[in-house]
């Protein structure tokens, strides 16, 4: 397996406190990713990062912002938790973008509720 | 707006049958298209990937088809298993922009009997 970690793995928060999930890589790949997944609606990808300090909106970023300070974390921050945002967040990673192989790896996920 | 359109959202088969998942795109751009498993509890992973240049590519009793012309690119699962079950994702994306950025499909449970 890709050295993918997210942490927490399991969180339940409240309505409107703020919320930060940390993904953590070893393996020095440039972008990495989060998404969410919500049953009938798939995987979508809320933010993005191509390098150090360099990030991206995805297609469903209202509510999140991210944050990438090292190579190995990226950070993602719900600024005031809404019970729209309980879902499973999955954190992946791509050493390159474009190109033949644009395979991404998947860490295992956080599974967050917002009550 | 859903970039690429899979169905069905799940599937039920015997063991040995052979589960098909299809998906549709309208982006020209896109060219790499790959699917992915998921298993409960776990991350995606990549199964089988391919590009637009070629009609069909195997892998095991995974196969995937693909007609350019149509926008449709399908998976195949030859002899299915009990560990076969699991939700696939189908995915494409256009690797001169964006990014390599990937678009989803919404995802079909399978379910293979034993």
């Amino acid at each position: 397996d890709a050295g993918i970690t997210q942490s927490p793995r399991h969180k339940v928060t409240e309505t409107g406190t703020p919320v930060t999930l940390r993904c953590h890589q070893t393996e020095n790949h440039r972008y990495m990713y989060w998404y969410r997944q919500d049953p009938g609606h798939g995987l979508r990808l809320i933010h993005y990062s191509y390098g150090v300090k360099d990030t991206d909106k995805g297609e469903v970023s209202d509510g999140y912002s991210v944050s990438r300070s090292k190579t190995e974390d990226f950070l993602l921050t719900l600024e005031s938790a809404t019970s729209s945002q309980t879902s499973v967040y999955f954190c992946a990673i791509s050493e390159v973008a474009g190109g033949p192989h644009n395979e991404q790896f998947f860490g295992p996920g956080t599974r967050l509720t917002v009550l | 707006q859903q970039q690429v359109k899979q169905s069905p959202q799940s599937l039920i088969v015997q063991k040995g049958g052979i589960p098909i998942i299809n998906c549709a795109y309208e982006n020209t751009a896109f060219d790499y298209f790959p699917w992915y498993q998921q298993f409960p509890g776990k991350g995606p992973a990549l199964l089988i990937a391919i590009r637009p240049d070629v009609s069909e590519k195997k892998e095991g009793r995974f196969t995937i088809s693909f007609n350019k012309s149509a926008k449709q690119f399908s998976l195949h699962i030859m002899d299915s298993q009990p560990g076969d079950s699991a939700t696939y994702f189908c995915a494409a994306s256009d690797r001169g922009s964006t990014l390599g950025r990937l678009y989803f499909g919404r995802g079909t449970q399978l379910t293979v009997w034993p």
